[in-house]
């Protein structure tokens, strides 16, 4: 069974522009999560969606947003990108809130 | 949130030797997964248990789920164990999603 992918791997922007992370669950998981990681931050909840409905966002401004399609594979962007952006974005997937959460290898952001 | 404190922070082994990892956190919850971040930043599944004890070879962890805390014992290191364990916490409530809380990790060091 294939695990979750995301792409791109590595990813170097600079200020001001945007950019479009995507994330490809495990095969019939329908629960997808976004987390950031920096070294200052640590690993922070960005949102969740589960049948294509955002149900639960973490606390970061309006200029990061997501969407999941109907083949459950997500995408998130983040808009007017700041150097405090750059961070390891990870995706996990799961069948369900209760159930175990897989993560993917991440997307490493570079904002210069 | 749910506050999750790992410890310690850092610890620095022996090859051959046994450890302890530590995990408490502030409130009831549905689901708690260990982790192993690999050097190139992808976390991989050590155990979900939100309760219980649980034994994978050399690793095996318990859940004190009334006391809220959990542990991660690590025997027979070996340099192939270095890495950032992370403890994840949810409260996995289905009507509202899914969030992850995060420690912010203990860094081990295996030197052969």
């Amino acid at each position: 069974k294939a695990g979750v992918t995301q792409t791109p791997r590595y990813l170097i922007k600079t200020r001001g522009q945007q950019v479009t992370l995507s994330c490809s669950p495990i095969s019939g998981h329908r629960s997808v999560s976004w987390y950031q990681q920096t070294p200052g931050q640590g690993l922070q909840f960005l949102f969740e969606y589960f049948s294509e409905t955002q149900r639960n966002k973490g606390n970061f401004p309006g200029r990061f947003s997501g969407r999941q399609f109907s083949n459950s594979r997500s995408e998130m962007n983040v808009s007017t990108l700041e150097l405090g952006d750059s961070a390891l974005y990870l995706c996990a997937s799961s069948l369900d809130p209760n159930n175990e959460q897989f993560f993917g290898p991440g997307t490493r952001l570079t904002v210069l | 949130g749910i506050q999750v404190e790992q410890s310690p922070p850092d610890l620095i082994l022996q090859e051959g030797a046994n450890s302890t990892l530590r995990c408490n956190f502030s409130d009831s919850v549905n689901n708690l997964q260990w982790f192993h971040q690999n050097p190139w930043g992808q976390l991989i599944n050590l155990f979900y248990i939100p309760s219980g004890t649980k034994q994978n070879g050399r690793l095996s962890a318990t859940t004190v789920a009334t006391e809220r805390y959990s542990l991660l014992y690590i025997s027979s290191s070996q340099t192939t164990d270095s890495g950032v364990y992370f403890c994840a916490v949810g409260e996995g409530i289905s009507n509202t999603g899914n969030q992850f809380y995060f420690g912010t990790g203990t860094s081990l060091t295996v030197i052969p």
